[in-house]
C-alpha cells in the first residue's frame, strides 16, 4: 500500500509568515498534486508537479517535487488569512488512482 | 456547467438503513470515484470507474456497492448501513487524460447512528 505522510499536522500562524508544508513517501509516482480544501466544500487543485526536481510557482505559493519523485513541499511566503484551508497532497499511481496525504490544517490569523 | 454535483448533501440513517448517494458530472468525465473523508486520515478511495458500465474495488470497499449505467452519474450504494460508515462522502471526476487531475463535489455528510 501506497502511503503519503504530511506534516505538520496542524499549523497555526500570523499573517504576514512564511511556512512550508511536506508530502513524504517512500514509493515513487509518476505525478503529484496539492489541493485545498475548505470547510464543507471538496478539494480544488492547486498544481501539478511531473518531473523530478520541478519547481513550480503560483503567486505565493511554491511547490517542489523531490529528485527522485518521492515527496514533495508547499511554501507559502507571507501568508494571508485567505490562505486558512486544509492543505492535500495527492500522488498519482499510474493506475488511473491517486493515493491522498494525511492533510495539513492550516490556520493563518490577522 | 454546474461541475461535479452530489445528493443529498445531508443525510441521517440508523443502523441497518439502506441508501444511495448520487453523483453527477457534465463535463463528459471518462473516470469517477467515491472516496470518504475521516479526521486524520486524508480521502480513502472506496470504488472507482474508468468508463460507463465498468467500477473497481478501491482501498476500502466493503460495505458499499456502486454503479455507473450512465456515463453522466456514478451512484454508492450502502446496503446496510454501520455507525463506522459516517463520513464525508466526496465524488470526483476526470477526464482519461496523462495527468490524473481530478474535480470534487462538495461531499454527502452522513451520520449513521
Amino acid at each position: 500500500t501506497q502511503l503519503l505522510e504530511q506534516s505538520p499536522q496542524f499549523l497555526s500562524i500570523q499573517e504576514g509568515e512564511n511556512l512550508t508544508v511536506y508530502c513524504n513517501s517512500s514509493s515513487v509516482f509518476s505525478s503529484l498534486q496539492w489541493y485545498r480544501q475548505e470547510p464543507g466544500e471538496g478539494p480544488v487543485l492547486l498544481v501539478t508537479v511531473v518531473t523530478g526536481g520541478e519547481v513550480k510557482k503560483l503567486k505565493r505559493l511554491t511547490f517542489q517535487f523531490g529528485d527522485a519523485r518521492k515527496d514533495s513541499s508547499l511554501h507559502i511566503t507571507a501568508a494571508q488569512t485567505g490562505d486558512t484551508g486544509l492543505y492535500l497532497c495527492a500522488g498519482d499511481t499510474g493506475f488511473q488512482k491517486l493515493v491522498f496525504g494525511t492533510g495539513t490544517r492550516l490556520l493563518v490569523s490577522p | 456547467n454546474a461541475g461535479v454535483t452530489q445528493t443529498p448533501k445531508f443525510r441521517v440513517l440508523k443502523t441497518g438503513q439502506s441508501m444511495t448517494l448520487l453523483c453527477a458530472q457534465d463535463m463528459n468525465h471518462e473516470y469517477m470515484y467515491w472516496y470518504r473523508q475521516d479526521p486524520g486520515m486524508g480521502l480513502r478511495l472506496i470504488h472507482y470507474s474508468v468508463g460507463e458500465g465498468t467500477t473497481a474495488k478501491g482501498e476500502v470497499p466493503d460495505g458499499y456497492n456502486v454503479s455507473r449505467l450512465k456515463k453522466q452519474n456514478f451512484l454508492l450504494g450502502l446496503e446496510s448501513a454501520a455507525p463506522s460508515q459516517t463520513s464525508v462522502y466526496f465524488c470526483a471526476s476526470t477526464y482519461n487524460g496523462r495527468l490524473n487531475e481530478q474535480f470534487f463535489g462538495p461531499g454527502t455528510r452522513l451520520t449513521v447512528l
